[in-house]
């Protein structure tokens, strides 16, 4: 029930695309959902993160779909560029603890 | 922004030997830290709590012996890895929480013991 599946592991979009990446859970006590950005040999760093009391985020091209209803969300990379290429994580955490289960993780590589 | 800072990036060292990664957060105070450890193409394992001025929290199978974490002040975390064996060649990476819930994660510490 702690888990967070994340889906593809890998994904590959010609540029100008539009990138998605889908993640769900079970802990209905989940009530934070960031999305990692990790180039390698690096830390992850942090895009975008949602509260299950809105149902989309945006920020620039990156944006944070959630259905609480069915425990999913999403990230949406719009106009996929080259230098998007990276591994994205989804995580969620609940409420007291800065303890992050983390998603398996998605390759995301975008083509010239 | 909040900005950790992990040092050093890439460590190399003999086997029995022991190896010690610092954790700053640089702008600001941190009083929990999280030591995370990363296989090629895995996502991140959390490996222990790090609460300024008391002991670590260390998860499910994680040796306390082994991977000793000190939260000497509210900026500072170190992670020693003691006699460093081959298989505990990997990416090592820390994380700080400035306010609410985002955390904000160091550049990673890639150790490599022969």
């Amino acid at each position: 029930q702690q888990q967070v599946k994340q889906s593809p592991q890998s994904l590959i979009v010609q540029k100008g695309g539009i990138s998605i990446i889908n993640c769900a859970y079970e802990n209905t006590a989940f009530d934070y959902f960031p999305w990692y950005q990790q180039f390698p040999g690096k830390g992850p760093a942090l895009l975008i993160a949602i509260r299950p009391d809105v149902s989309e985020k945006k920020e620039g091209r990156f944006t944070i779909s959630f259905n609480k209803s069915a425990k999913q969300f999403s990230l949406h990379i719009m106009d996929s560029q080259p230098g998007d290429s990276a591994t994205y994580f989804c995580a969620a955490s609940t409420s007291g603890t800065y303890k992050y289960i983390f998603g398996t993780g998605t390759r995301l590589k975008v083509l010239a | 922004g909040a900005v950790v800072s992990q040092h050093p990036s890439w460590v190399i060292c003999k086997s029995g030997t022991s190896v010690k990664i610092e954790c700053r957060s640089l702008d600001f105070q941190a009083t929990t830290m999280f030591w995370y450890r990363q296989f090629p193409k895995q996502s991140l394992m959390l490996m222990a709590t790090s609460n300024e001025g008391s002991k670590a929290t260390y998860e499910q199978g994680v040796e306390k012996d082994k991977f000793l974490i000190n939260h000497a002040s509210l900026t500072l975390s170190t992670l020693t890895v003691t006699s460093a064996h081959p298989e505990d060649s990997s990416f090592y990476i820390c994380s700080a929480s400035r306010t609410g819930r985002k955390l904000f994660f160091g550049s990673g510490t890639q150790l490599s013991v022969l």
